[in-house]
């Protein structure tokens, strides 16, 4: 059964930086893409970017250049999403993804979530 | 980027109803979308893929149709764990982008 576990909630201050871990299970994970998308409150869903689990490529959206990182440890099956220079704006759940690769667009669709990660950017 | 509008942003509705959701796409995406279905407090369920087809263990009360831009998710029969807001998201091209949502309430 596949599991994506994330880290728990971050109180961070505007300037700083966040890191979040999503460890997962069940699946093999070189084989997929993962992907980051949050959710500031009482809003839609973002997507942030994707990570090939087997040769590190990344793939991010130009909302988050410069400020997104994803990386992971192979040996582990985790995945992580560091997020620089917080603003107040960056307040939101983010959420871990397993993408299905779709052959047509060369792109993913989601299958698995993991439970969220609340990150609030506070003075 | 691709905008997507979903309509209605919320709808009531009783027990045992059939309700249908509608996204549209500011441009065409083929079948290249996806419904998802969020209850509060809770991570995105991801429902359908290629407009169409179910995810694993998704019951077959919920259905989609379309393609190009104009998209429908159907639920038929209506029951308490139904209640929650349901996003499409296309994944067409990059960046991916998710409709406003649709709260489902109880009538």
């Amino acid at each position: 059964q596949v599991h994506l576990v994330q880290s728990g909630a971050e109180v961070q201050k505007p300037g700083a930086s966040v890191r979040v871990s999503c460890k997962t299970s069940g699946f093999i994970f070189t084989d997929h893409a993962m992907h980051w998308v949050r959710q500031a409150p009482g809003q839609s869903l973002e997507w942030m970017g994707w990570i090939n689990a087997g040769d590190g490529r990344t793939k991010y959206s130009q909302a988050f250049q410069g400020r997104l990182t994803i990386t992971r440890d192979t040996s582990a099956s985790t995945l992580y999403m560091d997020l620089s220079s917080l603003t107040s704006e960056d307040t939101a759940v983010y959420y871990c993804a397993r993408g299905i690769w779709v052959r047509g667009p060369g792109t993913y669709y989601f299958a698995s979530w993991g439970q969220g990660t609340l990150v609030t950017v506070s003075s | 980027d691709i905008q997507m509008t979903q309509s209605p942003s919320s709808l009531s509705a009783s027990i045992g109803d059939r309700i249908t959701i509608t996204c549209r796409a500011s441009q065409g995406i083929r079948n290249y979308l996806a419904w998802f279905q969020q209850k509060p407090g809770t991570a995105p369920k991801s429902l359908i893929y290629a407009a169409s087809s179910l995810q694993d263990g998704v019951p077959s009360k919920f259905s989609g149709s379309g393609s190009g831009t104009d998209f429908t998710l159907t639920i038929s029969s209506l029951q308490p764990e139904d209640f929650a807001t349901y996003y499409c998201q296309q994944y067409s091209s990059y960046p991916f982008t998710f409709g406003g949502g649709t709260k489902v309430a109880i009538k």
